[in-house]
């Protein structure tokens, strides 16, 4: 059965500081990959997804991830964190020729200033 | 977003009592989804919909059950609430495999 792990529970960075949050897959294909944003009291919002293609995808609000077989991993980066980035993050994984997606537990980003 | 909308937004319940929660959708997408959120757990899938009266269980679908007799809705009924299902509870839409999801603000559901 997929699943995904994400390594660390709570992040805190500086504003300004580069941010790289960690997701581990477990699948018997190359699946769908996916990073959400969920703010205090929010939905979910699609920061970013790879299909195919080229392994680093470019998303919203600055964010990027790569895509990395050979370590089933797919972290999520962005160069210089700001104030309202801080969120907690879920990486996904779905199948190719299904529609369910299976979540990790997520990451709580705080940032400092 | 405009295009999914949870009701209720907050509701609390006493154990022993059906609660139903529903979910509307405005962007006629096939498949639609039930999660809760909890802590350390992230979303775990309940039930999911893959089109009017198709439907079938997740990963923690005991104790809950679901209809869709429209497109648009999808209803998450606890038949009988427990203090084991306070939690927050997400609809999410999809039009295909693999687009990801258009997720609802969410119902927090306190079972007393």
């Amino acid at each position: 059965a997929q699943s995904v792990t994400q390594p660390d529970i709570h992040i805190t960075v500086s504003e300004g500081a580069s941010l790289e949050l960690r997701c581990n897959y477990s699948y018997g294909a190359t699946p769908y990959l996916f990073w959400y944003v969920q703010s205090p009291g929010q939905g979910l919002q699609l920061l970013l997804k790879y299909f195919s293609g080229d392994t680093l995808v470019q998303g919203i609000k600055g964010f990027e991830a790569e895509f990395k077989r050979s370590q089933s991993s797919f972290n999520l980066r962005k160069p210089s964190v700001h104030w309202s980035d801080a969120a907690e993050y879920f990486c996904a994984v779905g199948p190719r020729y299904g529609n369910k997606l299976v979540f990790g537990a997520g990451t709580i980003l705080r940032v400092k200033s | 977003d405009a295009g999914i909308t949870q009701s209720p937004r907050h509701k609390v319940t006493e154990t022993g009592t059906p609660v139903t929660l529903r979910c509307h959708q405005t962007e006629n997408h096939r498949y639609m989804y039930w999660y809760r959120q909890d802590p350390g757990h992230g979303l775990r899938l309940i039930h999911y919909s893959y089109g009017v009266k198709d439907t079938d269980k997740g990963e923690v679908s005991d104790g809950y059950s679901v209809s869709r007799s429209k497109t648009e809705d999808f209803l998450l009924t606890l038949e009988s609430a427990t203090s084991s299902q306070t939690s927050v509870y997400f609809c999410a839409i999809s039009e295909s495999a693999g687009t990801g999801y258009t997720f609802g603000s969410g119902t927090r559901l306190t079972v007393v």
